[in-house]
């Protein structure tokens, strides 16, 4: 089964640094990757995916990702931070789906809290 | 559109009382999903839908019960609620899953205190 690992549970920066969020994934193929952002009292919007291609994807609100699979990993970036960024964020892997739907779903990692200071 | 609309937002429950939170969604899509979440967990999926007439189980299931009687609604049931459910419960839609989890959209959530 997938598992996806996000080791930071909370990370402060200060505005108009540079983010990175990582994010750790174990499956045996190829995964379709996913960051998701919750603002405070919200639901989950997708920032960016993968499902194959170029390994660095450009999500909204200015935010990208890259994904290396010698490291198992598809870390989040954005070069400079805004207020505004202040929120949690979700990786998620999800497998190819079978005919009898078996597996198909998302895997969520515990989440990263980002906290910006002015 | 509207999206994923979930009602209500904040429900206080007593235990061993039953109530259903409500999910629709107003874009047509096939697949549905229910989410809790827990500080410190993520989302654990608790059910979902392929289509109407079609559920199935997800990581967390026990406790709650669904049903997926149109295409835009999708109902999540707690029988006999327990203090173990207070958790923030996300509904999600997608147009598909045959690519591996397509792009999930996700309501604002319910807030559920059980006491």
């Amino acid at each position: 089964a997938q598992s996806v690992t996000q080791p930071d549970i909370h990370i402060t920066v200060s505005e108009g640094a540079s983010l990175e969020l990582r994010c750790n994934y174990s499956y045996g193929a190829t995964p379709y990757l996913f960051w998701y952002v919750q603002s405070p009292g919200q639901g989950l919007q997708l920032l960016l995916k993968y499902f194959s291609g170029d390994t660095l994807v450009q999500g909204i609100k200015g935010f990208e990702a890259e994904f290396k699979r010698s490291q198992s990993s598809f870390n989040l970036r954005k070069p400079s931070v805004h207020w505004s960024d202040a929120a949690e964020y979700f990786c998620a892997v999800g497998v190819e789906g079978r005919s009898n739907f078996g597996n198909e779903k998302l895997t969520f990692g515990t989440g990263t809290r980002l906290t910006i200071i002015p | 559109n509207a999206g994923v609309t979930q009602t209500p937002k904040f429900r206080i429950l007593k235990i061993g009382q039953s109530m259903t939170l409500q999910c629709t969604q107003d874009m047509n899509h096939n697949y549905m999903y229910w989410y809790r979440q827990d500080p410190g967990m993520g989302l654990k999926l608790i059910y979902y839908s392929v289509g109407a007439g079609i559920t199935d189980k997800g990581e967390v299931p026990n406790g709650y019960n669904v049903s997926r009687s149109t295409t835009e609604d999708f109902p999540l049931r707690l029988e006999l609620a327990a203090p173990s459910q207070t958790s923030v419960y996300f509904c999600a839609s997608s147009y598909s899953m045959a690519a591996g989890a397509d792009t999930q959209y996700f309501g604002p959530g319910t807030r559920l205190t059980v006491l």
